[in-house]
């Protein structure tokens, strides 16, 4: 158990929905990652937040953004959802962000796009 | 541009024998390298880590890894392997962001067999 909570851990939804995965960081954590994997892209990093500010970008899309609250947890949301969206999302959350350190990773998010 | 290649995508090999999953890294700056295992239906695993100095690393459940800078590669190693090493592995380089946090560039993974 990394100490890194996500729920719900699967989702079924329909075409052009919107869903909010949610993400608890390990205790005394500041930093969350959000990741994609998916069949055809393989682990896409997505986007971190640091003390609840956005520090970097990966490959996201525009349906998607994601925020930290005050209180450290972290949520993902997907727009407009398309049938390519299906995938496994995973948080991850490290200590710092300005240093290379060990990410924690969730058990993840399995989304099915019907 | 930052990539990270795991030239296998599957592997199959007998209970006992030994294993090696190859990486091959391609970063500007000194790499920040990671291989992750994720058994089915879990997150991913920290196996081990090199950030600097001894470039043979040792892990956790047995593993090794010997970072080779000269061939940009990261390969991960195990003398001898056990049925529940049936997983998929991967290797990861912790790169720079423009705005100063890193971010993991994954490889994308060997799916290792394990015959009995």
């Amino acid at each position: 158990d990394s100490g890194v909570t996500q729920t719900p851990k699967h989702l079924i939804t329909a075409t052009g929905q919107r869903v909010t995965l949610r993400c608890s960081p390990r205790s005394g954590d500041l930093s969350v990652y959000w990741y994609q994997q998916s069949l055809d892209q393989g682990l896409q990093f997505l986007i971190q937040y640091y003390n609840g500010e956005e520090r970097a970008k990966g490959n996201i899309l525009e349906r998607f953004s994601a925020q930290q609250f005050p209180d450290l947890h972290s949520e993902l949301n997907l727009s407009s959802l398309e049938l390519g969206d299906s995938a496994l999302y995973f948080c991850a959350s490290s200590v710092l962000a300005g240093v290379i350190n060990e990410q924690f990773f969730g058990p993840g998010t399995r989304l099915t796009v019907l | 541009a930052q990539s990270v290649t795991q030239p296998d995508i599957h592997i199959t090999v007998s209970e006992g024998a030994s294993l090696e999953l190859r990486c091959n890294y391609s970063y500007g700056a000194t790499p920040y390298l990671f291989w992750y295992v994720q058994s089915p239906g879990q997150g991913l695993q920290l196996l081990l880590k090199y950030f600097s100095g001894d470039t043979l690393v040792q892990g956790i459940k047995g593993f090794e890894a010997e970072f080779k800078r000269s061939q940009s590669s990261f390969n991960l190693r195990k003398p001898s392997v056990h049925w529940s090493d049936a997983a998929e592995y991967f290797c990861a380089v912790g790169a720079r962001t423009t705005s100063g946090t890193y971010k993991y560039i994954f490889g994308t993974g060997t799916r290792l067999k394990v015959l009995a």
